[in-house]
Order: structure tokens, then sequence, then C-alpha cells
């Protein structure tokens, strides 16, 4: 059981645009700033967003982030067959048991 | 462009200790806000946090991993190192070590990551 919590499977059609959600609680995503990465099957996981909403060098626009209270959403606009992957976001958890948290991963499916 | 590798043994017998070490090179991980850090994926798994170490000796480890687990670093060779003792089955992953960006007021983020060595327990 992840501490955040995220969606287990998405899919959409290339081109269209998906939001996938993570959720936790004010001694996490309330508090901290939110990380998003990207793992490809085989490789290992890539940052994709991080502080909320900023953008790494080489990660394109179509590639967002955001939070509100204790929720954050990634959003990916334009999809293409190769943004096929898990996608995770992670934070500090600020709680009795502190320490470094990920969500449950989310399995994008562009079909 | 910093990158990690990640060396050690694949097999390890249960209750015996996992071993693994990364290499970092290139870049600049000099600022006092960069660690280095573990973290593991259990077979179709989601991530899991290890722990990290700061280059100067300070560590921060998951809560449910501290008893068995100790990092070290040493920063002459650019490694650090990960050790937990007593394994079981459970603790069969592929394991990652990364770079974390880490600043007082809630920032956490890891920006380059190995590419992962997966370690079987099994006797």
């Amino acid at each position: 059981q992840s501490v955040l919590t995220q969606p287990p499977s998405m899919s959409a059609a290339p081109g269209q645009k998906v939001t996938i959600s993570c959720s936790g609680s004010s001694s996490n995503i309330g508090n901290n700033y939110v990380s998003w990465y990207q793992q490809l099957p085989g490789t290992a996981p890539k940052l994709l967003i991080y502080d909320n909403n900023k953008r790494p060098s080489g990660i394109p626009d179509r590639f967002s982030g955001s939070k509100s209270g204790t929720s954050a959403t990634l959003g990916i606009t334009g999809l293409q067959t190769g943004d096929e992957a898990d996608y995770y976001c992670g934070t500090w958890d600020s709680g009795l048991s502190a320490g470094g948290v990920f969500g449950g991963g989310t399995k994008l499916t562009v079909l | 462009q910093v990158q990690l590798q990640e060396s050690g043994p694949g097999l390890v017998k249960p209750s015996q200790t996992l071993s693994l070490t990364c290499t970092v090179s290139g870049g600049s991980s000099s600022s006092g806000n960069y660690y280095c850090s573990w973290i593991r994926q259990r077979p179709g798994k989601g991530l899991e946090w290890i722990g990290y170490i700061s280059h100067s000796g300070g560590t921060y480890y998951n809560p449910s991993l501290k008893s068995r687990l100790t990092i070290s670093v040493d920063t002459s060779k650019n490694q650090f190192s990960l050790r937990l003792s007593s394994v079981t089955a459970a603790d069969t992953a592929v394991y990652y070590c990364a770079r974390l960006y880490s600043k007082a007021g809630g920032w956490f983020y890891f920006d380059f990551w190995g590419q992962g060595t997966l370690v079987t327990v099994s006797s």
C-alpha cells in the first residue's frame, strides 16, 4: 500500500490529453514539493517534473505538473505511442515515519 | 551530465548481507543540497525509497529498513554503497542509485538515476 495514491492504469488515443492524479495528505503533498517520473518498459525512471510544475532541460512542454492542497496532477498533451510507460509521483513525507514516498504508479497505455 | 552506475552481486543467499556500490561521474554534486540515494523496485511493483547519504556522511534511512541498512560514501572514489543485512526473498528487487536534490522547505526529487541492478535473494 503506497503512501501516495495513483490510478493503477489509464489509456488514451494518440494526440489526446491525459491527466494522472496523485493523492496524499498534509504530511506529504500538502507541505512538500511533488516530482513526477516516467519509467519506460525495462528502463530506469526519468525525472519529468520537479517542484510541482518545473520541467528539467530536455523534457517537452507537452508534460506539465500542478498541485492543489494534498493532490497533484501530471498532464500530458498530444499523446504519442512513445509516452506509453509507468508514471510515478514522489515527495517527502514529514510525518511520524518521515522519508521519501512514491505513488504506486500509473500504467499509461496509448491505444 | 551526471552518470551513475550500480555494481554488485546479482544473487544473495537468504540471511546474508546485500552489498551494492554506485559510482558517480560527470557533473557537479558538491552543493550541500545534493545527496546520494538508493531506491528499489520489487518485481512488478512500484518504487520504494531506501535512504540517502550526504557527501559529509550524514544519512537518512527509510524507517522500515533502518535496522538492517547501512549507506556509506567514499568521496575519493566518487562512490557510495548500500549494505542491507539479513535479507529475505522480499528484498529481491531492482536496486537503483540516484542523485537526490533535497532542501529544507520540502524540496525533494531525484534528477539522475543509474540503470539499476537486479538482486535476487535465493538459496
